[in-house]
């Protein structure tokens, strides 16, 4: 299993602002996945971070908007850019678990822009 | 693509009920089939999972058999209790084109005493 926390936990930001979330992993990883959980909403990915590669985005969403950085195999970074009200949602972190498939995920970060 | 299609909720039940929340997927591979939940308040969290076809995933009395010839991973439990209240999220995984994880939209389930 793996222990992931994330910070910060919540926060309220204002349009046109941009918020790096940060994403700790207790074990060395390989992939790091980064989801949005809109309200009463299922999960949808984001990006799948690799260490020493640039991040692969899904269909929908574009690095200007979602930059990620992974500098080792513990630790990642999501920043939500220009923010605007459509990007409040809870963002997770989460890691997959080595050879079995399953995933880990992080508590979650509640972001609401105003 | 590979998908994922579960009831939708919510799901109201009396304590000590039987629970069935349905979950159908597709997959061009061969993907391993999860249920994951997140109690109020809490992170998402496995339940249980199955990696080939005609297992059977169990955890909490909660069960769900892979079945391939139906495309089907229903979670069952014979009897809920007020503690079950959460939502269900019906997943599948698989390195297709690099290893993903596809998720339902949720099931919320509300249990009474």
């Amino acid at each position: 299993s793996a222990v992931i926390s994330q910070k910060p936990s919540r926060d309220i930001c204002q349009r046109g602002t941009s918020l790096t979330i940060q994403c700790q992993v207790d074990s060395q990883v390989t992939m790091m996945f980064w989801y949005r959980q809109q309200p009463g909403q299922s999960l949808t990915l984001i990006a799948t971070a690799n260490q020493g590669s640039e991040a692969t985005y899904e269909s929908g969403f574009v690095i200007d908007k979602f930059p990620i950085s992974r500098p080792n195999l513990t630790f990642s970074t999501l920043t939500v850019s220009n923010m605007s009200p459509e990007d409040s949602s809870i963002y997770l972190c989460s890691v997959e678990g080595t050879g079995s498939n399953e995933q880990f995920f992080g508590p979650g970060t509640r972001l609401t822009v105003l | 693509g590979n998908s994922v299609t579960q009831m939708e909720g919510p799901v109201t039940l009396s304590e000590e009920a039987f629970l069935t929340i349905n979950c159908t997927y597709t997959a061009t591979g061969y993907p391993s089939l999860f249920w994951y939940v997140q109690y109020p308040g809490e992170g998402l969290q496995l339940l249980l999972k199955a990696t080939k076809a005609d297992d059977k995933g169990s955890n909490k009395g909660f069960e769900a058999t892979y079945r391939k010839e139906t495309t089907s991973f229903h979670l069952e439990k014979g009897s809920v209790q007020v503690s079950d209240s959460a939502v269900y999220f019906c997943a599948l995984s698989d390195w297709t084109g690099g290893f993903k994880t596809i998720f339902g939209a949720g099931t919320r389930l509300f249990v009474k005493a």
